[in-house]
């Protein structure tokens, strides 16, 4: 099973500023890996799919980029309703798996 | 545009059977892998497993495999999940999704969720 780690689990940003998580896969999953955001009480929302390409109605402040086994989001200036926890998921073997979540905390 | 749609939340004893359902909308339900996504209170997600309801191909993660059973009736467009003998321990957000790929690229579509408390 190929493992996700995301790394830091916390992560405490003030609004306005730059986040950036990062997500690392055991092994190569090439471009195989989703972004979701996921609020309190919400299904998961898919951000980032492709590795690098925004999902529909996604705001431009939210990017994805890497390939192989070392994988970035980055938001480029927190809002308010950006604080919520934030998965990745690898698709290129099964079992899929997911990272165990970054949550982005208000500063 | 593609929909999932759950069945609603259930509350069930120990040892009793359920089984919940997914019914996808807006898109060729045969020709996509669907499955279904655990998520425990407090936790994170877990895939269980995946069926691709025009082989029909099914796959489970080994920690679910004779846990639950994972189907599809593609004639209604609907993937079930289904539990023999629940336990306390299956209380969970349990979500549906699905994969559709398009030009090469896979994009997920994902269901609201059905809440599965288990308790005597």
């Amino acid at each position: 099973e190929i493992v996700m780690t995301q790394s830091p689990a916390t992560l405490a940003v003030s609004q306005g500023e730059r986040a950036t998580l990062s997500c690392r896969a055991s092994q190569s999953i090439s471009g195989n890996l989703v972004w979701y955001q996921q609020k309190p009480g919400q299904a998961p929302r898919l951000l980032i799919y492709g590795a690098s390409t925004r999902a529909t109605g996604i705001p431009a402040r939210f990017s994805g980029s890497g390939s192989g086994t070392e994988f970035t989001l980055t938001i480029s200036s927190l809002q308010s309703e950006d604080f919520a926890v934030y998965y990745c998921q690898q698709h290129n073997d099964w079992p899929w798996t997911f990272g165990q979540g970054t949550r982005v905390d208000i500063k | 545009e593609v929909q999932l749609v759950q069945s609603g939340a259930e509350v069930k004893k120990p040892g009793e059977s359920l089984k919940i359902s997914c019914k996808g909308l807006g898109y060729t339900f045969s020709s996509y892998w669907i499955g279904w996504v655990r998520q425990m209170p407090g936790k994170g997600l877990e895939w269980m497993g995946i069926i691709h309801p025009g082989d029909p191909n099914i796959r489970y993660r080994p920690s679910f495999q004779g846990q639950v059973t994972i189907s599809a009736d593609r004639s209604i467009s609907t993937a079930y999940l289904q539990w023999s003998s629940l336990k306390a321990s299956d209380t969970a957000m349990y979500y549906c999704a699905t994969v559709i790929t398009v030009f090469g690229v896979v994009i997920p579509y994902w269901c609201k969720g059905t809440p599965v408390i288990v308790s005597s």
